[in-house]
């Protein structure tokens, strides 16, 4: 079975511009969250989405949006760039219900550069 | 206070020890714990989760867990050179949908 998948692998962008990520859920696995991992320090969540719905967001600003579609797959956007959104952006889905936890399961991730 | 600490290491150990790594976290109400590998460059990989106070085994992992210390581990046996990676310990609470994850231990096998 595919695991996660996430998409672009790497990406270069200038500061103000505005980046798209997009991420397939392991199939069978209806939530979806972004997390973002900047160098030397764990994985900091951004979003949870759930049946296509907003379930959690973390501390980050409304720049940062995101959205699940009807398939489960999920886009992360990310408006007008600073240097301090470069990091390794990571999708993880889960078999979460909502009586289950869940364990989180990760993409290969979406490196972002910002110059 | 971080919500979820950990040694960043380095912890060097020798080739077929035992590598001992800790974690501890702050909110009481935690319910979920994670141990995840990150090697350099790549993603987290899930090792194990654990629920319940006590151990859990699989393979060369062990977890092991005490809520009323807010204090989870992880022993690796017979360490590899190919565990080296950092390891990250995660929590979640009731109630949420946030994985808190703690800043890692950097581990090292020496062959």
């Amino acid at each position: 079975d595919a695991g996660v998948t996430q998409s672009p692998t790497h990406l270069i962008k200038t500061r103000g511009q505005h980046v798209t990520l997009r991420c397939s859920p392991i199939s069978g696995h209806k939530s979806v969250s972004w997390y973002q991992q900047v160098l030397g320090q764990g994985p900091q969540f951004i979003f949870q989405y759930y049946e296509k719905e907003e379930r959690g967001r973390g501390n980050f600003p409304d720049r940062f949006s995101a959205r699940q579609f009807p398939n489960y797959s999920s886009e992360l956007n990310v408006n007008a760039l600073l240097l301090g959104d470069s990091a390794l952006y990571l999708c993880a889905s889960s078999y979460f219900t909502a009586g289950n936890t869940g364990e989180l399961f990760f993409g290969e991730g979406s490196r972002l550069t910002v110059l | 206070q971080k919500e979820v600490e950990q040694n960043s290491g380095p912890l060097s150990v020798p080739e077929g020890a035992i590598a001992s790594l800790n974690c501890t976290y702050s909110d009481r109400v935690s319910q979920s714990f994670f141990w995840y590998r990150q090697y350099s460059g790549k993603s987290p990989e899930l090792i194990m989760s654990i629920y319940s106070n006590g151990d859990k085994e699989d393979g060369r992992f062990t977890a092991q867990l005490n809520k009323a210390s807010q204090y989870v581990s992880l022993l690796i046996r017979d360490s590899q050179p190919s565990d080296s990676a950092t390891y990250l310990c995660a929590v979640k609470s009731s109630g949420t949908y946030k994985y808190i994850f703690g800043t890692g231990t950097r581990l090292k096998v020496l062959a």
